[in-house]
């Protein structure tokens, strides 16, 4: 079945980074763009990033722009995220999703991860 | 920058009908603001009910439909359910490769 599975969570300190990865499996990856969405504690859902199904389109929210980088290797399935310069403020659950429509980006997301966790703290 | 509006609570009786609303700071949402939804419970990834403003995504009831009123986007939950109740987000695309989130919308059913 059509499936996401991010890894690569955990506690860090502040300034440091963290390479989140998002596995997917059950459909033709290489069709689809690709999210990163965020969740702090207690509060709502925050878009960070897509990447095109091809990678050659990428864009950020403001809260990351210039500190991560949104990246996909279609040969092994697996989008990523590197966070640098990570605050306090990053802490979050970081979920993948999947476009909505193949080879088309911002129709919505579809397909869900059960999201990572990221705690930044010293 | 641009804020997505969604209102912050509603309320609705057990096979009521209720309709959400999305809109932003500035300007209208139309069918190029790509419009979505999205449901949460505590504790639970977001499932995805509507994209494309009115597309039911695949599982879906037919008691959620989706589409532009006025100047916002809507979601639309006939013969509301006891399970209905929990969060709910819509995205606009705001142009240049950017998307937002609203504030989400608690739902109650009572």
């Amino acid at each position: 079945q059509v499936q996401l599975v991010e890894s690569g969570g955990g506690v860090v300190q502040p300034g440091r980074s963290l390479r989140l990865s998002c596995a997917a499996s059950g459909f033709t990856f290489r069709n689809f763009g690709m999210h990163w969405v965020r969740q702090a504690p207690g509060k709502g859902l925050e878009w960070v990033a897509i990447i095109s199904y091809d990678g050659s389109n990428k864009y950020y929210a403001d809260s990351g722009k210039g500190r991560f980088t949104i990246s996909r290797d279609s040969s092994n399935n697996t989008l990523y995220l590197q966070m640098n310069s990570l605050g306090v403020e990053d802490t979050a659950v970081y979920y993948c999703a999947r476009d909505a429509v193949t080879y088309l980006s911002h129709y919505g997301m579809d397909v869900w991860g059960q999201g990572t966790t990221v705690t930044v703290s010293s | 920058q641009t804020v997505v509006t969604q209102e912050p609570s509603f309320s609705v009786s057990p096979g009521g009908t209720v309709t959400l609303t999305c809109g932003l700071s500035s300007g209208s949402v139309s069918t190029y603001s790509y419009p979505s939804w999205y449901q949460q419970t505590p504790g639970q990834a977001p499932r995805t009910l509507i994209y494309n403003t009115k597309t039911r995504s695949s599982g879906v009831p037919d008691r959620f439909s989706g589409s532009i009123l006025g100047n916002k986007a809507a979601l639309t939950i006939t013969g509301a359910q006891a399970d209905d109740e929990c969060d709910y987000y819509c995205v606009l695309y705001v142009g240049s490769g950017i998307s937002v989130f609203g504030g989400g919308t608690k739902l109650t059913v009572l």
